[in-house]
């Protein structure tokens, strides 16, 4: 199965720019998404088909998708961005995630 | 507004074959590039797709998991079904359902997005 792998930790300090990785065979050839997960809650889109945000999110959250790797950036971080952030694929008619990144704003 | 809700068992034992329904409001499986997945967490632990169905009734499973799943609609109860057979406690888990959009990528239909995701339904599987 089709297999991507993110960074197990980011730590970023307020106001500074955090990007998460996200690796896999061939990415770049697909969309990718990124979710945003805090604890309790259930997870929310924050970034769809490598770089298009949905309605509501800031644009502080931006995406970009080449070669082998999608990257999520969040510029001018905030601690409410505090989170966990997984990515996403389709591939051979099958969804996958990410092992998740938490993202820590210290 | 567009809201899913998971029910089903909190609790399982082992062997048991899991039924989770999402209920649907706001949101229409009738339309072909509509689909709802189900995706599960176990605690402290990163998402893992399970299954997901589009407004075609088409269906999609988990490679490593296809051979004990089945998820089906009823689109007049605007309901989704996932049956997960023969349970251990590895699957303890948060399972949600999300509703999502597929779209026509490269000449393939494909997922493009979960917009809309329910509370989850913590399912603990122990005898």
């Amino acid at each position: 199965s089709y297999e991507l792998t993110q960074p197990p930790s980011v730590s970023v300090s307020p106001g500074q720019t955090a990007s998460i990785t996200c690796s896999g065979d061939k990415l770049g050839d697909k969309y990718a998404c990124w979710y945003q997960q805090k604890p309790g809650q259930s997870p929310v889109l924050v970034i769809h088909q490598d770089n298009k945000r949905p309605s509501g999110i800031p644009e502080r959250f931006s995406g970009s998708n080449s070669g082998n790797t999608a990257t999520l950036t969040i510029s001018g971080t905030q601690a409410m961005d505090e989170a966990d952030y997984y990515c996403q694929a389709w591939d051979s008619s099958t969804a996958e995630f990410g092992g998740g990144t938490k993202l820590t704003v210290l | 507004q567009v809201t899913l809700r998971e029910s089903g068992p909190a609790l399982v034992n082992p062997t048991q074959t899991l039924t989770l329904t999402c209920t649907l409001s706001g949101f229409s499986l009738s339309t072909g590039g509509m689909c709802v997945s189900w995706i599960r967490q176990p605690p402290g632990k990163a998402l893992e797709w399970l299954a997901l169905i589009d407004g075609h009734d088409d269906k999609y499973y988990s490679t490593s998991l296809k051979t004990r799943l089945t998820i089906s609609k009823d689109t007049s109860k605007n309901q989704v079904v996932l049956t997960m057979t023969n349970m251990d406690p590895v699957d303890t888990a948060t399972y949600y359902c999300a509703g999502g959009i597929m779209i026509t990528f490269a000449g393939v239909f494909v997922l493009d997005r979960f917009d809309y995701w329910g509370q989850g339904t913590p399912v603990t599987v122990s005898s």
